[in-house]
């Protein structure tokens, strides 16, 4: 069993939904990093945060420590938000989940 | 802010050659650095990682090796390939000691090995 699992895998939107995107893990952290993969391959980073929640434009990231459950939220999702979301938490090293693909059709 | 430059963008190589992947940061001192591998439908591996010059250290045992021959340089080695070395791989920096923070990453490296 990994230890950052992600869902779904795999997700389709029409364009102006509300999205969700899964991530627990099973170790211990000390923070824990949502990154976006863009289908070329770059990865930036969204967010980082060890409590709470955080909110960049139409992106808002959740973590529960208790429960070892993060999400991330777009909302009014759009085409260009297509790409590759992974989580990964920092216990230690970096631990990666096996990112969630999501297309928005227009 | 800091830009990570990663050369080549692409790379085909036959089984057994040698590989050099070189990754240069800017706009930051005494980063850590971290070399990943991604492959095909799989995710992030940490590789290595370095928190200063000369210093690698090596999360998974392979044909791989990593050297930082300047503060600002990370360079990713093969004496030879072979075909499970095909992936992308990504040059990350992080800054402020020994601890992962935020991750800052390159453009990355689609290496096809045949």
């Amino acid at each position: 069993k990994n230890e950052v699992e992600q869902s779904p895998q795999n997700l389709t939107a029409q364009e102006g939904e509300f999205i969700t995107i899964n991530c627990s893990y099973s170790v211990g952290i000390s923070a824990l990093h949502w990154l976006q993969q863009h289908p070329g391959g770059g990865i930036v980073s969204l967010f980082m945060l060890s409590s709470g929640k955080k909110k960049h434009g139409r992106l808002i990231a959740t973590i529960n420590i208790q429960e070892k459950h993060s999400s991330l939220h777009i909302t009014a999702s759009h085409p260009r938000d297509s790409a590759v979301y992974i989580c990964a938490v920092r216990s230690g090293d970096m631990r990666f989940g096996a990112g969630t693909r999501l297309t928005v059709k227009p | 802010s800091q830009t990570i430059h990663q050369w080549p963008a692409t790379l085909v190589q036959p089984v057994g050659s040698p590989l050099s992947l070189e990754c240069t940061v800017e706009g930051t001192s005494n980063p850590n650095l971290y070399w990943y591998r991604q492959a095909a439908g799989r995710g992030l591996q940490l590789l290595f990682y370095s928190v200063g010059i000369g210093q690698i250290s090596s999360e998974v045992p392979q044909n791989l090796s990593a050297s930082r021959p300047q503060d600002r340089q990370f360079i990713l080695s093969s004496k030879k390939l072979l075909l499970s070395d095909s992936g992308f791989y990504l040059c990350a920096c992080s800054l402020g000691g020994r601890d992962y923070n935020e991750q800052f990453f390159g453009p990355g490296t689609r290496l096809t090995v045949l």
